[in-house]
């Protein structure tokens, strides 16, 4: 079964430091989400991808995060600089937008803990 | 912005019992996607519903959409340890830049005891 990968699966840094979280979507879906999960706040979107443009990242703080995708196999996700409040899972997704209601397919996640 | 409030948080429950999880909106919705996840691992959909007042079963779970498209559930029969997880609905936006996005309820995380 295809599957999204995510790199790295956990990551633990010092405040200030930049992160890079990285993305590879299904081969052929065309739509890549990035969420981040905390148990206080749930499953929040923070940017959305259709064909490689950003489509809406109004849930990304600006000011430190910024989301990319440099080509069809690989999306980033970069904090600069870190904060301990940006501590939580970040998850991938991908999917078709042009296929209505079709699901997301996610990756694992990458675990972060900003000390 | 659309929310979607789902209930119970949290659902502790002896194996063979039945529960029902309930997801709820003011906001349309062109689909109710439900997903589970289990702990180190992303969230993996069980099922789409589109159409109100659709009912779709799967083995022992049975989720309905509700006619207005604001409402769903998740009604489990006998549940075992192995549904244990978190089990989260998402509603999928209507259209334009809204179209393929999903809001997410906070999930439900049901314990099934043996």
């Amino acid at each position: 079964d295809a599957r999204v990968t995510q790199t790295p699966r956990h990551k633990v840094t010092e405040m200030g430091q930049e992160v890079t979280m990285r993305c590879q979507p299904i081969l052929g879906h065309n739509t890549v989400f990035w969420y981040r999960q905390t148990m206080m706040q749930g499953l929040e979107l923070l940017a959305y991808f259709r064909n490689r443009a950003p489509l809406d990242d109004s849930g990304m703080p600006k000011d430190r995060f910024s989301a990319e995708m440099p080509d069809a196999t690989l999306a980033t996700l970069k904090i600069q600089p870190s904060e301990p409040r940006d501590s939580a899972v970040y998850f991938c997704a991908s999917g078709f937008r042009d296929r209505g209601n079709q699901p997301q397919h996610f990756g694992d996640g990458t675990r972060l803990s900003i000390l | 912005t659309q929310l979607l409030e789902q209930s119970p948080q949290f659902l502790s429950i002896q194996e063979g019992e039945n529960l029902t999880v309930y997801c709820n909106s003011s906001s349309v919705f062109s689909s109710l996607q439900w997903y589970r996840q289990e702990p180190g691992e992303g969230p993996v959909l069980l099922v789409t519903v589109v159409t109100g007042g659709e009912v779709k079963k799967l083995k022992r779970l049975t989720f309905q959409f509700g006619d207005a498209r604001k409402d769903s559930s998740l009604h489990i029969t006998a549940a075992q340890p192995g549904d244990t997880g978190l089990y989260l609905c998402a509603g999928a936006g209507a259209g334009g830049t809204s179209y393929g996005k999903l809001t997410f309820g906070q999930g439900t995380i049901l314990t099934v005891h043996p």
